[in-house]
């Protein structure tokens, strides 16, 4: 039973390169996230999905875009990466969205 | 919007050294209350769920209590395997924040020998 995969788990990109974080769950779940990590600011949530077809804002959602493929997989996008998106991102998912979530081991993400 | 506050940032205990860890939020109401232990390079691992005043969980030394505006995290006689970061998170209330989860800045736990 794999949970929530991500890929890849390390990632370096040069400022302005564009890359796709890769998520899926083998659940059954309706919601998914993506989190942001960073030393002293806790978790962050950057988008939501309650349902297949549906994404929401989280609290820092500049710079990223998300696409809910089908009810398996939540990619997270960023089209022109900055320094400032140097972070550990973690897709995370929940059979609804007030029930506790399960997260993946992380992408670790460094941007020169 | 809820805020969700943890304390002690960090807490040093020795093997065996009982204490407790306080997860408070500013906004009423009994969504749930998730606890999560992290462990250094991986992503939260899901401990429990509370939705009740009153209400205990429990996993070998730890026990999780809530109440209508706090949650405690007891670690009974805890061994260095208990180390970690242990986060806790709430549910969004209604309108367009519903289920979105707010976590605390997480308690780092080290156990010594």
């Amino acid at each position: 039973n794999a949970g929530v995969t991500q890929t890849p788990k390390f990632q370096v990109l040069k400022t302005g390169q564009s890359m796709t974080l890769q998520c899926a769950q083998d659940m059954n779940h309706n919601s998914m996230y993506w989190y942001r990590q960073d030393p002293g600011m806790g978790l962050r949530l950057i988008y939501y999905s309650a349902s297949e077809g549906t994404t929401d804002k989280g609290e820092v959602p500049n710079g990223y875009n998300v696409s809910r493929l089908n009810k398996r997989e939540f990619s997270l996008r960023l089209e022109s990466a900055a320094p400032s998106q140097t972070s550990v991102y973690f897709c995370a998912s929940s059979l609804q969205g007030n029930t506790e979530a399960f997260f993946g081991q992380g992408t670790r993400l460094t941007v020169v | 919007e809820d805020q969700v506050t943890q304390s002690p940032e960090a807490l040093r205990l020795q093997e065996g050294e009982s204490s407790s860890l306080n997860c408070s939020y500013t906004v009423s109401g009994l969504r749930g209350l998730f606890w999560y232990r992290q462990d250094p390079g991986k992503g939260p691992e899901f401990l429990f769920t509370l939705y009740s005043a009153g209400e205990e969980k429990e996993k070998e030394r730890l026990k999780a209590t809530l109440t209508k505006k706090e949650s405690f995290l007891h670690i009974t006689a805890p061994k260095p395997e208990d180390s970690a970061t242990y986060l806790c998170a709430r549910p969004n209330a209604g309108g367009t924040s519903y289920g979105k989860l707010t976590f605390g800045q997480g308690t780092i736990l080290t156990v010594h020998p």
